[in-house]
């Protein structure tokens, strides 16, 4: 199993970015994909998920509004977009896999991206 | 439902046994994970439904606890052990994390 994501990015204030997760290794359209973040010397945000056919999601309130979360079966990848950037929104953003599949939450997140850097400045 | 970790810092030395406890806002059943960190890396989960280890994680490693009240215990420390860890509640929506316990060498 692996999660590889987009690289990294350098935004402005105001701007949209969108990252990328290409899932390979296992049966992409049987698991939930999370979104969590972490911003520099501080601790994991939960941020959102979105459940394999894509039609369910559920994003943290403080981001509801400003963040999609989207899949594409035909190329295993999963996005994340987060609008209207601000400096709190510097970061290291990770995809992570739910293990319980269909049994969402009950096996916690056994596969992690990378991570993808994503630093707004002026 | 909010996750309060203790304690947030804790110095051991290897061969110590040590617990880090986690306290949910609100009763979770069993839904907790709980994930260990090391700089620059990504998360990596070593329990799940509080008390499971997962696949590949050393014995050395125990959880426990139900409802509001867990607990990670190390029975042994290694060197390797030396990281931070962070409990996670996958109850209720948003499935918040803990804010970390850094274990560091005495």
């Amino acid at each position: 199993v692996q999660l590889v994501q987009s690289g990294a990015e350098v935004m402005t204030p105001g701007a949209s970015v969108k990252v990328s997760c290409r899932a390979s290794g296992y049966t992409f359209t049987n698991y939930y994909i999370h979104w969590v973040r972490q911003a520099p010397g501080q601790g994991l945000e939960w941020m959102g998920l979105i459940n394999p056919s894509g039609d369910i999601k559920s994003y943290a309130q403080k981001l509801q509004g400003r963040l999609t979360v989207t899949r594409d079966t035909s190329t295993r990848t999963v996005y994340m977009e987060l609008g209207s950037l601000t400096s709190d929104d510097t970061a290291v953003y990770y995809c992570a896999r739910d293990a319980g599949a269909i049994w969402l939450g009950e096996k916690g997140l056994d596969f992690w991206g990378q991570g993808t850097l994503v630093t707004v400045s002026s | 439902i909010q996750l309060t970790q203790s304690p947030s810092s804790l110095s051991a030395s290897v061969g110590d046994r040590v617990a880090i406890a986690c306290r949910a806002s609100q009763g979770i059943s069993n839904y907790l994970a709980w994930y260990q960190q090391k700089p620059g890396k990504a998360p990596r989960l070593l329990m799940y439904a509080a008390s499971t280890l997962q696949s590949g994680v050393p014995s050395r490693f125990t959880g426990s606890g139900s409802g509001t009240d867990f607990t990670l215990t190390i029975s042994s420390l290694q060197p390797e052990d030396f990281a931070t860890y962070y409990c996670q509640q996958l109850h209720t929506y948003p499935y918040t994390f803990g804010q970390g316990t850094k274990l560091e060498i005495k």
